[in-house]
């Protein structure tokens, strides 16, 4: 299968900690994106790190991507119980051409706790 | 800017049966791409439209098709249904291509 492995597959936290996901994948992309999901409705487009990139931040989100070994990792710093979510990385793959073809991977259910 | 909207949001089908489910992206977005999201599977790609013409295909069978039509908006239309066909089916658009997606709330469809 394509798709990307996240890990951990579930995460439970108090509020004010620190999240860490962990994402890999398998092809040589363009781009990663983070997306997050609450009760199976639409996705959220949380950043978009090119493959050329590193680092990137965005408020409470901290996104890092190492592509030697095909792996990026998502930090939400000081969590709140309003991000209870799943969080889905999402490669667009590099086919030698454009492509908006995302590839997901399989979520990790943050739980929030008051 | 109105977000990504998907119509209808609720579908109950019987198998054997087709349905139609339409997009309407982001205005001035031009890609048009869709996704089958379930528990079993995840979420996977089906499609995705650019200028009309369909430039990727994910790897469902030939009673999945779609369409984008000259305003960007989108149609997917699955033909006889199957109990497996039951999911959240999600469409997004970006501006151009290799850019950041974003997502409508999607349509859920269950076969009976």
């Amino acid at each position: 299968s394509q798709q990307g492995e996240e890990d951990p597959q579930a995460l439970s936290i108090q509020e004010g900690e620190n999240a860490t996901m962990n994402c890999s994948y398998k092809t040589s992309i363009n781009n990663l994106q983070w997306y997050r999901q609450n009760s199976g409705r639409g996705l959220v487009h949380l950043i978009l790190i090119r493959s050329n990139e590193r680092e990137k931040h965005s408020g409470r989100l901290r996104v890092t991507l190492d592509t030697s070994k095909k792996s990026s990792s998502l930090l939400i710093t000081a969590s709140r119980a309003a991000d209870t979510a799943s969080y889905f990385c999402a490669t667009a793959a590099n086919y030698g051409g454009a492509t908006n073809k995302l590839i997901f991977g399989t979520g990790t259910l943050l739980a929030v706790q008051p | 800017k109105a977000g990504v909207t998907q119509t209808p949001r609720y579908l109950i089908k019987t198998r054997g049966q087709q349905v139609t489910l339409s997009c309407s992206p982001i205005s001035g977005h031009r890609s048009v791409s869709w996704y089958q999201q379930t528990p079993g599977q995840g979420l996977q790609f089906l499609f995705e439209y650019f200028s009309e013409t369909q430039r990727n295909k994910g790897n469902f069978p030939g009673r999945f098709s779609g369409r984008q039509f000259s305003n960007s908006r989108s149609e997917m239309n699955v033909s006889t249904l199957e109990l497996g066909d039951s999911a959240l089916y999600l469409c997004a658009s970006s501006l151009h291509r290799v850019e950041t997606q974003y997502f409508g709330p999607g349509t859920r469809l269950l076969v009976l």
